[in-house]
């Protein structure tokens, strides 16, 4: 059982290229997150999908797009790479559904991303 | 709004010797607590949760955490820490079962043989 799988696991970007984050979690789980981690920020929430054909915006939506591709895949764009957004990106999942003790998230190991 | 408060950056514990991490909430209406657990270049895993019912909750690993609903507090504990347990611990809150967690900044547990 594979989990939470992101790709890639490392990424270096000049200023004003793009990208995408690839996730995908084979767990069945409803909700899908993208956050990064910051030195002394802790996780802060980019985007989020509760559910398949849905998203919205977190606390740092800011340069960033997402798309819910299917109820497995998430994917964060980055359209034009600055160095503020040099961070580690970790995808989540979570299901929450008829069943209120499956509310944890699950994450993916992480994506680590520098904008020179 | 919900925000988490982890008030320290670094426990520094010795082996064998109780921890305790220390979490603080705020919240509107119940909160849905959560610990976390990050090892160095890896996702976060889940520790524990208190969603209701009994104050104290058991998790993995031989954590547990106590929920003080008075002083808003949910601190994670264990009774004898192993050099294993050095981490970097998050303490994360939700108002409800469709809210998205707020995340604390973290604290790092450093535990010396």
């Amino acid at each position: 059982n594979a989990g939470v799988t992101q790709t890639p696991k490392f990424q270096v970007l000049k200023t004003g290229q793009s990208m995408t984050l690839q996730c995908a979690q084979d767990m069945n789980h409803n909700s899908m997150y993208w956050y990064r981690q910051d030195p002394g920020m802790g996780l802060r929430l980019i985007y989020y999908s509760a559910s398949e054909g849905t998203t919205d915006k977190g606390e740092v939506p800011n340069g960033y797009n997402v798309s819910r591709l299917n109820k497995r895949e998430f994917s964060l764009r980055l359209e034009s790479a600055a160095p503020s957004q040099t961070s580690v990106y970790f995808c989540a999942s979570s299901f929450l559904g008829g069943q209120p003790l499956n509310t944890e998230a699950f994450f993916g190991q992480g994506t680590r991303l520098t904008v020179v | 709004a919900q925000s988490v408060a982890q008030p320290e950056d670094q426990v520094n514990v010795a082996e064998g010797n109780p921890l305790t991490v220390k979490c603080t909430y705020s919240v509107s209406g119940n909160p849905y607590l959560f610990w976390y657990v990050q090892y160095p270049n890896r996702g976060l895993q889940f520790l524990l949760k208190y969603i209701t019912g009994d104050n104290l909750v058991k998790g993995s690993y031989g954590f547990e955490a106590e929920f003080n609903k008075s002083q808003t507090s949910f601190h994670l504990k264990k009774p004898s820490a192993l050099v294993s347990d050095s981490a970097l611990y998050f303490c994360a809150v939700s108002r409800g079962l469709y809210s998205t967690l707020t995340f604390g900044k973290g604290t790092m547990l450093l535990v010396s043989p």
